[in-house]
């Protein structure tokens, strides 16, 4: 088991409310990642950062925004919720070894938006 | 853009049978192919990764094969068990150059019967 965890497990909330899910690792890595997965669909790179103070935009557009101000933590933030932002968000961190990188994934949160 | 595609429909399989599961990607070929398990309502967990001038990489059951002229993935499963049954995504890595950013397929169900 990865030492990444996500909390909360499940979220159900209201329109319009400000939500920060929240990541973090023990394993010192520097680079971390925020995915959003519906069901049965493929991960979609929302966020990315390289290390302290460091974040860029992934693949997928989306209206969440994210900071990297500790290593070990990099919490995603919703500031008004609606329901098209209802998912799975999936945080992962990463480290290279002999050359080759792999990632490490958190339990995920379940948001649902109503 | 890139796209990459897994078989969507379930594998269903028989305990001690070979399970193969195929990811076929457009474009240009990655610098390494990675496969991850995910299970339901988990984060995905890796299991292999292949490099681009690698033809075969094998972990205990597990293999994997890497054609960048069809631009194709294997994964093969032998003497499957049901604790097999899971959701197989492939991933691709295009590299240091490319912050070893990951590009995942949308997976393929297997299921393992006994």
């Amino acid at each position: 088991e990865a030492d990444i965890y996500q909390t909360p497990r499940y979220l159900v909330i209201g329109t319009g409310k400000k939500i920060t899910l929240e990541c973090s690792q023990t394993m010192g890595h520097d680079k971390m990642y925020w995915y959003q997965q519906d069901p049965g669909m493929e991960l979609h790179l929302i966020h990315y950062s390289y290390g302290v103070n460091s974040t860029e935009k992934g693949d997928l557009s989306s209206e969440s925004t994210v900071s990297r101000i500790r290593t070990e933590h990099f919490p995603l933030t919703l500031e008004s919720a609606r329901p098209s932002h209802t998912s799975q968000y999936l945080c992962a961190s990463s480290v290279r070894t002999g050359g080759l990188e792999t990632q490490y994934f958190g339990p995920g949160t379940r948001l649902l938006v109503l | 853009s890139q796209k990459i595609e897994q078989n969507s429909e379930a594998l269903n399989i028989q305990e001690g049978k070979t399970a193969t599961l195929t990811c076929n990607y457009t474009n240009y070929s990655p610098a390494y192919l990675q496969w991850y398990r995910q299970d339901p309502g988990r984060g995905p967990v890796f299991l292999l990764l292949i490099r681009e001038n690698e033809k075969e990489k094998r972990k205990e059951r597990l293999k994997v094969t890497f054609d960048t002229t069809l631009k194709q993935s294997l994964f093969h499963i032998t003497a499957s068990q049901p604790a097999d049954s899971a959701t197989y995504l492939c991933a691709l890595d295009w590299g240091k150059a490319a912050g070893n950013k990951l590009t995942f397929g949308g997976g393929t169900r297997v299921l393992v019967k006994p």
